[in-house]
């Protein structure tokens, strides 16, 4: 079984312009989450797709965005770059959480630079 | 919003030795706690998680505890090698909150040989 994959590994961008990142979870899965990653700051939720809907989200400005789509796939947009967004921005899947929790599977991450 | 603090930050222990690692959270609600391992330059992984109906829960090495009175949680490691090496990360989630994990801050823990 495949594991969750993100695409592209690593980014460098400049001030100001946008970023698209993608997010396949595990087949199955229609739970996507997606974390940002600093080393200040630690893992921090970003925002929670469930069924093409935002279920849950963070306290991060409305630069980022997300979305997902009809097979599960995500991707999440990041507009306005500014430095302190360069992180490590995390994607997980989940299958239906039925209230009791369950495990998140991570992928391997996209590191973006803003310089 | 609910909050989990984790401590140590650090942790060095000689091979063979236990660690200990301990988190606290704020929001009563919460009921799912998964502890995740993080290898430089890889994704994070769960080692182990525990939901609020248990207080207790063990797999070979690894072993955590929960207490709900107290809103704090635990992850043991005995007998730890040179592999245990990472940084573990505690998180909570509540019912309402979907798949939504809020982490603690992380442990970075070295096993010297």
């Amino acid at each position: 079984k495949a594991g969750v994959t993100q695409t592209p590994r690593y980014l460098i961008k400049t001030r100001g312009q946008q970023v698209t990142l993608s997010c396949s979870p595990i087949s199955g899965h229609r739970s996507v989450s997606w974390y940002q990653q600093t080393p200040g700051q630690g893992l921090q939720f970003l925002f929670e797709y469930f069924s093409e809907t935002q279920r849950n989200k963070g306290n991060f400005p409305g630069r980022f965005s997300g979305r997902q789509f009809s097979n599960s796939r995500s991707e999440m947009n990041v507009s306005t770059l500014e430095l302190g967004d360069s992180a490590l921005y995390l994607c997980a899947s989940s299958l239906v959480d039925r209230g009791l929790g369950t495990e998140a599977f991570f992928g391997q991450g996209t590191r973006l630079t803003v310089v | 919003g609910e909050n989990v603090e984790q401590h140590p930050s650090t942790l060095s222990v000689q091979e063979g030795d236990s660690a200990v690692i301990k988190c606290t959270y704020s929001d009563s609600a919460s009921n799912y706690f998964p502890w995740y391992k993080q290898e430089l330059g890889k994704r994070p992984q769960l080692i182990i998680d525990i939901r609020s109906n248990v207080g207790e829960k063990k797999d070979q090495r690894i072993a955590v505890t929960l207490n709900k009175t107290a809103k704090h949680f635990s992850l043991h490691i005995t007998e730890t090698q040179p592999e245990d090496s990472a940084v573990y990360f505690c998180a909570a989630s509540r019912k309402a909150a979907g798949n939504k994990l809020t982490f603690g801050g992380g442990t970075r823990v070295l096993v010297k040989p």
